[in-house]
């Protein structure tokens, strides 16, 4: 069974920082996909970023990039330049395109608070 | 506008009765899901459905039944078998590409408090 661990519930930076989440998950397939969402007070869901496994390259979207280290199977988040917007809960989760389900699996999050 | 809406925002049930939440998307999505969130929780999945007229149970479908009737919506009913309700419900749809990564776009959920 796929499992997904995210071991800091809350974290704090100051705006203009950077800040890292950890993620680190268990799966026995070889080929899935990985992603952060981001949900604000709206409790919105957003997609952040992915990573497909098979591709070696860290993924960047703007201020946020991963440290995908598929041996230790970890999935780590760096924002940088954090801005006031960037408080949120931060989700990892995880996706296997041969499980036939196509559904995500979710950690149990990160609260983050960027402080002026 | 293209999206997942998601009525009502909030909801009250007294304990023993059904409730529908409603799941409505004109993104042209094939497939649809129900999520459950509690408090220091990610998001656990309930049912999901790949196609009208078909759909399965996730991993936590106990107190829970959907029906797909048409592709844009999927209504999720809580019945009163479910013993814990009390939860924030999200509604997600994706196309359905067997094999390829699907992205999944969320609705803005749904509260759900048994009085």
């Amino acid at each position: 069974a796929q499992t997904v661990t995210q071991s800091q519930p809350e974290m704090s930076v100051q705006e203009a920082e950077t800040v890292t989440l950890s993620c680190t998950y268990d799966t026995s397939e070889s080929n899935y996909y990985l992603f952060w969402y981001k949900q604000p007070p709206s409790r919105q869901m957003i997609l952040v970023i992915r990573q497909e496994a098979y591709k070696q390259q860290n993924a960047t979207e703007n201020r946020f990039s991963v440290n995908f280290q598929k041996a230790a199977k970890s999935f780590s988040l760096k924002i940088s330049d954090s801005q006031l917007g960037d408080t949120a809960m931060y989700f990892c989760a995880f996706i296997s395109d041969q499980t036939g389900a196509n559904n995500l699996f979710f950690g149990t999050g990160t609260r983050l608070t960027v402080i002026p | 506008d293209g999206g997942i809406t998601q009525s009502p925002k909030y909801l009250f049930r007294k304990e023993g009765q059904n409730v529908t939440l409603s799941c409505e998307q004109n993104l042209n999505h094939d497939a649809m899901y129900w999520y459950r969130q509690d408090p220091g929780q990610g998001l656990r999945l309930i049912y999901y459905s790949h196609i009208v007229n078909d759909f399965q149970k996730g991993d936590i479908a106990e107190g829970y039944s959907v029906s797909r009737e048409k592709k844009e919506s999927f209504p999720l009913t809580v019945t009163s078998a479910q013993k814990n309700p009390t939860a924030f419900y999200l509604c997600a749809s994706s196309i359905d590409l067997r094999g390829y990564y699907n992205e999944q776009f969320f609705g803005p959920g749904t509260r759900l408090t048994v009085l």
